[in-house]
């Protein structure tokens, strides 16, 4: 099975609503690292969590991570309609170990 | 300062064709990534170079599949005889650290492959 792997597979909520994004991994980590991809394009890095940090803030997203339970999570509050993209979790040993992405919903 | 470029974005081959997928990291960047996307699914990587060098080439196919990074130029991912599972996109990244470092990947914009 894959390393980085993200849940729920796709997401749906009103705009102005919390959501919130898991990903749990197999293997230690250096860092974890968190990415939006808009529909057909490029990845766009969102936030860089290190082993040794437990929580991380940048402006509306919060992320965690456990490295007891393998196990991060992302949460964006107060979601906008531009908020819309999947987003992928991603560990690292060099190159990077993506999932198959949670595919995120803003209905204005 | 420009981001990662990748050229063509768009490229269309027969079966059997070759194709060249080319890669110009951000400034002042010396290692690169290339992956692979299916459609529906994340990306998937497959080839770490430093210039000159390919460190990690794990993930690459291992017939008809190769990637350079040259002391001068771009990287090129090089796709010979493709086939249509070959149909895919392919994004280069690029960072200034790498491994265990705050090695945060900047990509570029994906080139979409398209074999007939």
């Amino acid at each position: 099975s894959q390393q980085g792997e993200e849940d729920p597979q796709a997401l749906s909520i009103q705009e102005g609503e919390n959501a919130t994004m898991n990903c749990s991994y197999k293997t230690s980590i250096n860092n974890l690292q968190w990415y939006r991809q808009n529909s057909g394009r490029g990845l766009v890095h969102l936030i860089l969590i290190r082993s040794n940090e437990r929580e991380k803030h940048s402006g509306r997203l919060r992320v965690t991570l456990d490295t007891s339970k393998k196990s991060s999570s992302l949460l964006i509050t107060a979601s906008r309609a531009a908020d819309t993209a999947s987003y992928f979790c991603a560990t690292s040993r060099g190159g990077l170990t993506f999932g198959k992405g949670t595919h995120l919903i803003i209905q204005p | 300062n420009a981001g990662v470029m990748q050229n063509p974005r768009h490229l269309v081959r027969r079966r059997g064709q070759e194709a060249r997928l080319r890669c110009s990291p951000m400034k002042g960047h010396s290692h690169v990534y290339w992956y692979r996307q299916l459609p529906e699914e994340g990306l998937k990587f497959m080839v770490y170079l430093q210039k000159e060098n390919i460190i990690d080439e794990s993930g690459m196919p291992k017939e008809r599949f190769s990637a350079e990074f040259p002391k001068e130029g771009p990287s090129i991912l090089r796709i010979q005889q493709v086939v249509r599972g070959d149909s895919a996109a392919y994004f280069c990244a690029s960072s200034l650290y790498s491994g265990g470092r705050t090695d945060t990947q900047y990509f570029g914009p994906g080139t979409r492959l398209t074999v007939l």
